[in-house]
This record gives structure tokens, sequence and C-alpha cells, in this order.
């Protein structure tokens, strides 16, 4: 059963356009979200993260945003590039509980 | 700077074979842990070591076994391999917080 959830297999968006990856989990024990991103041929590699005490984590083009009560969070790229093509996971974790659990992943394709 | 190193990238075996993925990190992390990709699926935990001599099983354990054999290094092992466990493993590490740094990945296919 799994506890994170990515419902949108996929996103086609335009360059310097906005991608929004949405992401949903179950367990209210979450407290530390983390988004990673995936270029074919390679492994995972940290984008950026968040935790339950925030609303809101921005990193450049990234920010991220958490509902704790929806039990949602989200990814946006502004403005969105090519080289922001490639999967997207979500991940949560509880703070007594190193182990991350992965959502099924969003395959981001920004066109030209 | 090679963070979470594991070996082999490629692989083909025939149902029934064994083999053991290497893996070694450079972070002096703690922990460590395989993951498995599959379509539809994301990454799914197979066995993980929270520390130098101890491991445990994660989500999908079935059909593997782990060694850690000192604080660099996590081997996963198949003993009996399945057409089920082709797949791409990834290796991963992670010390003080919960951010994950993971391998390459290696690619089995088990025909």
């Amino acid at each position: 059963d799994q506890q994170v959830k990515q419902n949108s297999p996929s996103l086609s968006v335009q360059e310097g356009r906005i991608s929004i990856l949405n992401c949903d989990y179950t367990n209210s024990m979450f407290d530390y979200f983390l988004w990673y991103k995936k270029y074919p041929a390679e492994g995972p590699t940290f984008l950026i993260s968040i935790s339950s005490i925030k609303d809101k984590n921005e990193d450049g083009r990234f920010t991220v945003f958490l509902n704790k009560s929806a039990k949602h969070l989200s990814l946006h790229i502004v403005p969105s590039q090519p080289g922001d093509s490639a999967v997207y996971f979500c991940a949560a974790s509880a703070s007594n509980d190193y182990k991350l659990s992965f959502g099924a992943g969003t395959t981001v394709t920004v066109r030209a | 700077n090679a963070g979470v190193t594991q070996t082999p990238k490629f692989q083909v075996l025939k149902t029934g074979q064994s083999m053991t993925l290497q893996c070694a990190q450079d972070m002096n992390h703690n922990s460590m842990y395989w993951y498995r990709q599959d379509p539809g699926m994301g990454l799914r935990l197979i066995y993980y070591s929270a520390s130098e001599g101890t491991t445990d099983k994660g989500e999908v354990p079935n059909g593997y076994n782990v060694s850690r054999l000192n604080k660099r290094e996590f081997s996963l092992r198949l003993e009996s391999a399945a057409p089920s466990q082709t797949s791409v493993y990834f290796c991963a590490s992670t010390g003080l917080g919960n951010t994950i740094y993971f391998g390459e990945g290696s690619w089995l296919t088990v025909v």
C-alpha cells in the first residue's frame, strides 16, 4: 500500500512556463518531505526538501509547498527549462524513522 | 568526490543464478540502503542498515540478502535469481538528517 502517491505519471510544459508537480501522502506520521530528480541511466539526486513546521520552502527556481491538513505537497518549477526534463520523485519520512517512502514518479518534459 | 559507488552497472543473469551487487560510500554515513525501481512503482526499499553491524528488512526483502561489511560497504545478494527480480537497483546512504544520496544504479536482467 503506497503511502506516497504521485497521481500524474507525466507532465508536458512549454519552456519558460511553470511546472507544478503534485504529491499526496497518507501517513500522518510523516514530517519531512523531499523531492528527487532523476535523469535516465543516473541515480536520483536530491532537489529540495521541507519540514512539517513550514508550509513553503524556496530554492532558486524550485519551490515546495506543504499543506499538512490535506496531506498534500507540490513542487513548482519557474521558469521551466529544457534541462528540467526528468523524472521527479516525491518522498517522505517520519522523524523517528530515517527510511524514505517514495512516490511512483512524474516524468516532466519541457518543450522548447 | 565518489559519493556512492555501486557495481556492476549492468548484469544479465539466468534464472537460478546467484550474484552480489556491491556498494560503497565515502561520506562516512551511518545508514545505507538498497532500493529497486520498477516502472510505475517508484523506488521501493529492499533492505537497509542503520549502522555498521545492523541490517533490517524493507518493503520488498524476499529473495534478497544483505551484508554490511563495514561502515563503507553494503552488499545485496540474490541467491537464486528470478525474472521478477529484473529491475534497476540503487544503493544509497545518509548521514545526519534525512537526505539520502544515491548511487548511479545497477541494471539487472534475469532471463
